[in-house]
């Protein structure tokens, strides 16, 4: 009964560092999403995918990349860490997009902080 | 995007029905609309989703009216542990239009 799995669940980083934040869920959904959340603040979309070897830019994709290799992976990727992006990230999926009764699922999150 | 606007915060006491409001003008044709309960710490969990009309699960309800330019979630009788942050949610089944959380409407029940 895992769902949507993500590490790591903390993380501090230097300022320039790299990191690649995991996701995987075992439901065989098709879409992906990365979101992060600042303190007190809504979910940001980064970016999603809405199947193996497709991404799309979110509202808030500049510094971080992704890739979909497989139905069950969507990595995100930190190349260069700044202060800015310190903040709880969050993964999500979903069998289609958002209608047809078909919610998106979360992790538990993961809290970086950026020093 | 497909932008959301909720009221930033409301206050109630136990077994009070709770309505919250959200305004999303700019809602496509394919649009459905969603709502999130979100406890500190924690992701976000689907609470209930609908086209138009209404709608009611075994934990709230969604009133949509015809234009579907607002939505407001219902929760009857709400106790301490339904102080959380509500997100309303517009986007379409093919998932090609980004999707956007609103900034949310922190509840906060009182005893």
């Amino acid at each position: 009964n895992a769902g949507v799995t993500q590490t790591p669940k903390f993380r501090i980083l230097k300022i320039g560092q790299s990191m690649t934040l995991q996701c995987t869920q075992d439901m065989n959904h098709n879409y992906m999403y990365w979101y992060r959340q600042d303190p007190g603040m809504g979910l940001k979309l980064i970016y999603y995918s809405v199947g193996a070897g497709i991404t799309d830019k979110g509202e808030v994709p500049n510094g971080y990349n992704v890739s979909r290799s497989t139905t069950e992976d969507f990595p995100l990727r930190l190349e260069l860490a700044a202060p800015s992006q310190t903040s709880v990230y969050f993964c999500a999926s979903s069998p289609t997009g958002v209608g047809d009764n078909q919610p998106q699922h979360f992790g538990d999150g993961t809290r970086l902080s950026i020093l | 995007l497909a932008k959301t606007t909720q009221p930033i915060s409301m206050d109630s006491y136990e077994g009070q029905e709770v309505n919250i409001t959200c305004s999303h003008n700019n809602i496509a044709t394919n649009d459905y609309i969603t709502w999130y309960q979100q406890f500190p710490s924690q992701g976000p969990r689907f609470i209930i989703q609908g086209y138009k009309t209404k709608v009611t699960n075994e934990v709230a309800s969604l009133f949509i009216p015809a234009d579907r330019k607002s939505s407001t979630l219902s929760l009857p009788r709400v106790s301490l542990s339904d102080t959380a942050v509500y997100y309303c949610l517009v986007g379409d089944s093919t998932g090609r239009r980004a999707l956007t959380f609103g900034s949310g409407t922190r509840l906060q029940v009182q005893p």
